[in-house]
C-alpha cells in the first residue's frame, strides 16, 4: 500500500456535533500531519506526530484534538466547531525524519453549520 | 519570519508552450524544496523536489532549478498538456523541523 487514506470524505455537521476523523498509511512512515486548507489557499499545518509523540501543535484552538494510536493511524477529534472551520481537512504522511517527502491523503472536506 | 513569495499567481500558456513558475524563500538555512500539484478537489501531489546540494533536477517534462545565493527556485514545464492544468505549489523547509512553509500557489491553464 503506498498511499494514505482518509475517512470519511464529506462530513456535515453541526456546532453541537461530535465528530472525528481518520487516517491511515502502511507505508511505515513514523511522521504524520494534519493540515487545514481553505480554497484557493495552501495547506496550513496544524499537528505533527513524530513516532507516536505529538511534536508540532500550531496553536490550535482545543476543538481540534488529535490522537495517534499507533504509528499507522492518525485521528482528529473534532467538538463544538465554528462554521469558519469548514475546510478541506488533509493528512498527510513522511518516512520519519524531519524535512522528508511528505505524502498527502485524498482530504475529509467538512461542512459546519 | 520565515516567507515563501510565489509568481504569478495565475498562468495562461498555450498548449506545448512551457511554463516557469517561480518562488523566493527568506530562511537562508532552508535546504528542501518541494513542488506539489494539486487538481481540482484532489490532494497535493508531490511531482518534483530539490535540496540544496544540487542546482538542477529533471524528470521528463518537468525541472527544477535552485539559485541559494539569490535564495529562489523555480519550476519548468516543457511541452505542456491540458492534463498539466493544477495550482502548484511551491514549499521550503530545513533540516531539524518537519514544517512546510509553502508558497501562495500558481494556478495554470494549459489551453487546448
Amino acid at each position: 500500500d503506498t498511499e494514505v487514506t482518509q475517512t470519511p470524505k464529506h462530513l456535515v455537521m453541526g456546532m453541537t456535533n461530535k465528530k472525528s476523523l481518520k487516517c491511515e498509511q502502511h507505508m511505515g512512515h513514523r511522521a504524520m500531519y494534519w493540515y487545514k486548507q481553505k480554497a484557493k489557499k495552501p495547506p496550513e499545518l496544524m499537528f505533527v506526530y513524530s513516532y507516536e509523540k505529538l511534536s508540532i501543535n500550531e496553536s490550535v484552538p482545543s476543538r481540534f484534538s488529535p490522537e495517534c494510536p499507533n504509528s499507522s493511524l492518525l485521528n482528529l477529534h473534532l467538538h463544538a466547531l465554528q462554521p469558519e472551520d469548514s475546510a478541506l481537512y488533509l493528512c498527510a504522511s513522511s518516512l520519519g525524519l524531519a524535512n522528508d517527502e511528505q505524502f498527502f491523503g485524498p482530504g475529509t472536506r467538512l461542512t459546519v453549520l | 519570519g520565515e516567507n515563501v513569495e510565489q509568481h504569478p499567481s495565475t498562468l495562461s500558456v498555450q498548449e506545448g508552450d512551457s511554463a516557469v513558475i517561480k518562488c523566493t524563500y527568506s530562511d537562508s538555512a532552508s535546504n528542501y524544496f518541494p513542488w506539489y500539484k494539486q487538481e481540482l478537489g484532489k490532494r497535493p501531489q508531490l511531482i518534483i523536489d530539490i535540496r540544496s546540494n544540487v542546482g538542477e533536477k529533471k524528470d521528463q517534462r518537468i525541472a527544477v532549478t535552485l539559485n541559494k545565493t539569490a535564495k529562489h527556485f523555480s519550476l519548468h514545464i516543457t511541452e505542456t498538456q491540458p492534463e498539466d492544468s493544477a495550482v502548484y505549489f511551491c514549499a521550503a523547509s530545513k533540516t531539524g523541523t518537519y514544517k512546510y512553509i509553502f508558497g501562495t500557489g500558481t494556478r495554470l491553464k494549459v489551453l487546448a
